[in-house]
């Protein structure tokens, strides 16, 4: 059974980096691409930017300046830092990983949430 | 960016109910459109891909049909456990976008 365990610090403050971490357990990891999508409190889901395991990146424009993702895959994990972060990067920071039968791109696993507040 | 509206929301409705969710896209994406589940609290729950295929594991009362801009997720007869927020998503192509939700609550 795949399992997404992800950590990072829950509060930052105005302009600093926010750093996430998501480990994968059971299955492949190098057979797909993985992904980050964050959900502001009381909100919908906003998709960041996706990777895969040789590092390959697709990240959302209105976030492209400021995101980064890596991938260490000798311990099957993949990362997030967003930079500059204000109030409005308050949210559920969830990893997930994207499955493609046929093209078709969905998310079927998912972590278990981030809440990461910024706040001075 | 491609647009998504979902409607209605919010959704009251009864334990038994046949109940229709309707999504519509800004732009033709053939049957890139994806389901999904949230109970509050937790992450969400992939129900539907490519527009109408069931995922595995989840009950067949979940259905979903449509293609090019409308699109739509019906669960034939409620349960307790489906009183929860519902998100349409497309993968037609980055970046991808949700619907904005439809919460499901209990008339």
């Amino acid at each position: 059974q795949v399992q997404l365990q992800q950590w990072g610090a829950g509060l930052l403050k105005p302009s600093e980096t926010l750093s996430l971490t998501c480990a994968v357990y059971g299955g492949s990891f190098s057979g797909y691409y993985w992904s980050w999508i964050r959900q502001p409190p009381g909100k919908g889901l906003e998709w960041i930017g996706e990777i895969n395991h040789s590092g390959r990146t697709n990240y959302s424009p209105s976030l492209k300046s400021r995101v980064s993702m890596s991938v260490d895959t000798s311990n099957n994990e993949f990362s997030l830092k967003l930079t500059s972060v204000t109030a409005a990067d308050t949210a559920v920071y969830f990893c997930a990983r994207i499955l493609s039968p046929s093209g078709y791109d969905s998310f079927d696993y998912w972590g278990q949430g981030n809440l990461v507040t910024v706040s001075s | 960016d491609i647009q998504m509206t979902q409607s209605p929301s919010p959704l009251s409705a009864s334990v038994g109910d046949r109940v229709t969710i309707t999504c519509r896209t800004s732009q033709r994406i053939a049957n890139y459109l994806n389901w999904y589940q949230q109970q509050p609290g937790k992450a969400p729950k992939l129900l539907i891909y490519a527009a109408s295929s069931l995922q595995n594991g989840v009950p067949s009362r979940f259905s979903g049909g449509g293609s090019g801009t409308d699109f739509t997720l019906t669960i034939g007869s409620l349960q307790p456990e489906d009183f929860a927020t519902y998100y349409c998503q497309q993968s037609y192509s980055p970046p991808y976008t949700f619907g904005q939700g439809t919460k499901l609550e209990i008339k």
